[in-house]
């Protein structure tokens, strides 16, 4: 069965310094992967979005990157945080071509407190 | 560009039936699909319609009219697990998805 994993589960973090965040699909070959990030109370906002390796598209321009260096790997990085980037981070997946390419699984999410 | 509007809350009581409508401007639309969180936890999938017309699966219904670019989540027989924040959620055929900002059921005994 396929699983996301990402990590790590919380963070707290001075403004100014820089971020990773990691996501890793297991059970499934050539996802399309996912970043949202969710503030508090609110909907999710569509970051990144990639079809395979090294393919990345970002939906929205800010302080943050994302990058896939293997098939099933997804990071999201920041070199300097600012205090609007707090809030909850979902990596998430779908396999277009199985039956259930309609369906996105999201990892258990980061929350990320900028301070 | 993309946009949802669902109901920010709504209040309804235990065994009675809620619909959740959700409309979208959204281009190259593919799909809607239905999303439960729970509070401090991951979205979960309930329901995706591709065509126009009503999906039902247990107690869950939903329903898209593309014509109108609008559809609804319908939940019947409500139990108090069901108080979550219920997402609406546009697919485009480029397989990216977008988000409405969510509606928060409560349910009341």
């Amino acid at each position: 069965s396929q699983t996301i994993h990402q990590w790590p589960a919380t963070l707290v973090q001075p403004v100014g310094s820089p971020l990773s965040l990691e996501c890793t699909v297991e059970g499934t070959s050539n996802p399309n992967l996912y970043w949202y990030r969710q503030a508090a109370g609110r909907g999710l906002q569509l970051l990144f979005y990639s079809v395979g390796i090294g393919q990345i598209s970002s939906e929205v321009p800010q302080n943050l990157s994302a990058s896939r260096p293997q098939d099933r790997q997804f990071i999201l990085s920041s070199k300097k945080l600012l205090l609007s980037d707090s809030g909850f981070y979902l990596c998430a997946w779908i396999d277009i071509s199985s039956s259930s390419g309609n369906t996105i699984y999201f990892g258990e999410g980061s929350w990320l407190t900028v301070v | 560009g993309q946009s949802l509007e669902q109901p920010s809350e709504v209040t309804a009581v235990e065994g009675a039936i809620v619909q959740i409508n959700c409309t979208y401007q959204t281009s190259g639309f593919y799909g809607l699909s239905w999303y439960q969180q729970h509070d401090g936890g991951a979205p979960t999938f309930l329901s995706y319609n591709g065509l126009d017309g009503l999906e039902e699966t247990g107690r869950f219904s939903s329903f898209l009219s593309r014509s109108d670019s609008y559809g609804y989540l319908l939940l019947q027989e409500l139990q108090m697990k069901d108080s979550a924040s219920y997402f609406c959620a546009a697919r485009r055929r480029n397989n990216k998805f977008y988000f409405g900002s969510g509606t928060k059921l409560n349910v009341k005994p």
